[in-house]
């Protein structure tokens, strides 16, 4: 089926360890994003890409890395875990025009011990 | 900067009755278009119903529509006729499309409002 997909979808990791998210979608959008959604502070944009081989920092960027060498595919790293880094992480794609193309994965849920 | 504002962090309503939720949002862009998600316990982030800035007429989708008063920068989301079905999580988002001249697109969402069903 079309859409966006996220790998893992749980995570527990140790702080200091490392770890990437994927994100993949099969819609050829140009436009990807990760969200990290903590409960009282709705869904805030760690980084994003407005197309292949580009990425750009968003609202919440420290700690994160991301990557965006194929246009399906959309990384999210963690060099060194903390435990403010425990969150759901969302990512989402968009096509280049029409305004509810917004895809969201079913997101991730990590936590840092 | 662009911001989102949801200051009903808890509603509840009776089923079969209507339901306001709130949001405001604040921007200096003339081009934007604003959004409504619902977020279940499950946690996928659903689609509601979408507004563009230099739309005349509110949207409306089947139990939903926005109430846009663009004067007030205000788009509230209306349910009509609530169910049980109706408890989750719900945002507002706004799409910023540009960035010093380049296209972002970035949804920018609100806190969230937690709608409670009751029957």
């Amino acid at each position: 089926n079309a859409g966006v997909t996220q790998t893992p979808k749980f995570r527990v990791l140790k702080t200091g360890q490392s770890m990437t998210l994927l994100c993949a979608q099969d819609m050829n959008h140009e436009y990807m994003y990760w969200y990290r959604q903590d409960p009282g502070m709705g869904l805030r944009l760690i980084h994003y890409s407005v197309g292949e081989g580009t990425t750009a920092k968003g609202e919440v960027p420290d700690g994160y890395n991301v990557s965006r060498l194929k246009k399906q595919n959309f990384l999210l790293g963690l060099e060194s875990a903390a435990p403010s880094q425990t969150s759901v992480y969302f990512c989402a794609s968009r096509a280049p025009t029409g305004f509810h193309g917004y895809t969201f994965g079913s997101g991730t849920r990590l936590t840092v011990v | 900067a662009q911001k989102i504002t949801q200051t009903q962090p808890g509603m509840f309503v009776q089923e079969k009755e209507a339901v306001t939720l709130d949001c405001t949002y604040d921007t200096s862009d003339q081009s934007y278009g604003l959004f409504w998600y619902k977020q279940p316990s499950s946690g996928e982030m659903i689609f509601l119903i979408y507004q563009g800035s230099y739309d005349e007429q509110n949207a409306t989708e089947g139990r939903y529509s926005l109430n846009f008063q663009k004067a007030r920068k205000s788009a509230n989301l209306v349910i009509s006729a609530s169910q049980l079905g109706d408890s989750a999580m719900y945002f507002c988002a706004m799409r910023e499309k540009y960035v010093n001249g380049g296209a972002t697109n970035k949804l920018i969402f609100g806190t969230g409002t937690l709608l409670a069903v009751q029957p």
